[in-house]
């Protein structure tokens, strides 16, 4: 049974790039939430998908974009890269009404140049 | 706003006890989790707590006391494996909703 699962590991883009970032949760979770976690710091909420429309969101801008498929995979797209969009990006995995279980994969770490 | 206090740093001797506070204002609540995350990794599952008082899970222990907003995490017969950055998280998102997440209390073990 196959956890949460993320690629790219490690990127490197140039300010002003745009990048996309996927996921697939584990097999049974229907619900996939995306995290910003600078160093240093805690994951910070960027938006949550469920049945393929963003059902909640953080305080992002509008250069953070999602989506998700009917295979429950997910995508996360940032445009017009900053230096400060640098972070590990979390998605978690979870099956909607069920509570406790929540699953984060090994994350994206994305470096801005 | 929302709001998790958690220390920044703790240290533990191999073998002893720790007590990792969390303190908690949101706006909504449904749930606090305990998270270890080693550097370099993505956070694992320690505990959730709903309800008030303690849950028990092996050498981890989680309290949580609503009124007060205030939650922690105990390590017993730590080991040199459990340096780690602790995570407090409350989902204020509604059921599987959201977290916010606290920065994290970064605990070294010594021998």
């Amino acid at each position: 049974d196959a956890g949460v699962t993320q690629s790219p590991t490690h990127l490197i883009k140039t300010r002003g790039q745009q990048v996309t970032l996927r996921c697939s949760p584990k097999s049974g979770h229907d619900t996939v939430s995306w995290y910003q976690q600078a160093l240093g710091q805690g994951p910070q909420f960027i938006f949550q998908y469920y049945e393929e429309e963003e059902r909640q969101r953080g305080n992002f801008p509008d250069r953070f974009s999602g989506h998700q498929f009917p295979n429950y995979s997910s995508e996360l797209n940032v445009n017009a890269l900053l230096l400060g969009d640098s972070a590990l990006y979390l998605c978690a995995s979870s099956l909607s009404g069920s509570g406790n279980t929540i699953y984060f994969g090994e994350g994206s770490w994305l470096t801005v140049v | 706003g929302q709001n998790i206090d958690q220390p920044t740093e703790m240290t533990a001797t191999e073998g002893a006890i720790v007590q990792i506070n969390c303190t908690y204002q949101t706006s909504g609540f449904n749930g606090l989790f305990w998270y270890q995350q080693h550097a370099g990794e993505a956070p694992t599952f320690l505990s959730y707590n709903v309800l008030d008082g303690l849950e028990e899970k092996g050498r981890f222990s989680s309290f949580l006391s609503r009124s007060k907003g205030y939650s922690y995490l105990l390590l017993k017969e730590l080991q040199m494996k459990d340096s780690a950055s602790y995570l407090c998280a409350v989902r204020d998102g509604g059921n599987a909703g959201k977290s916010t997440f606290g920065d994290g209390t970064t605990l070294t073990v010594k021998p």
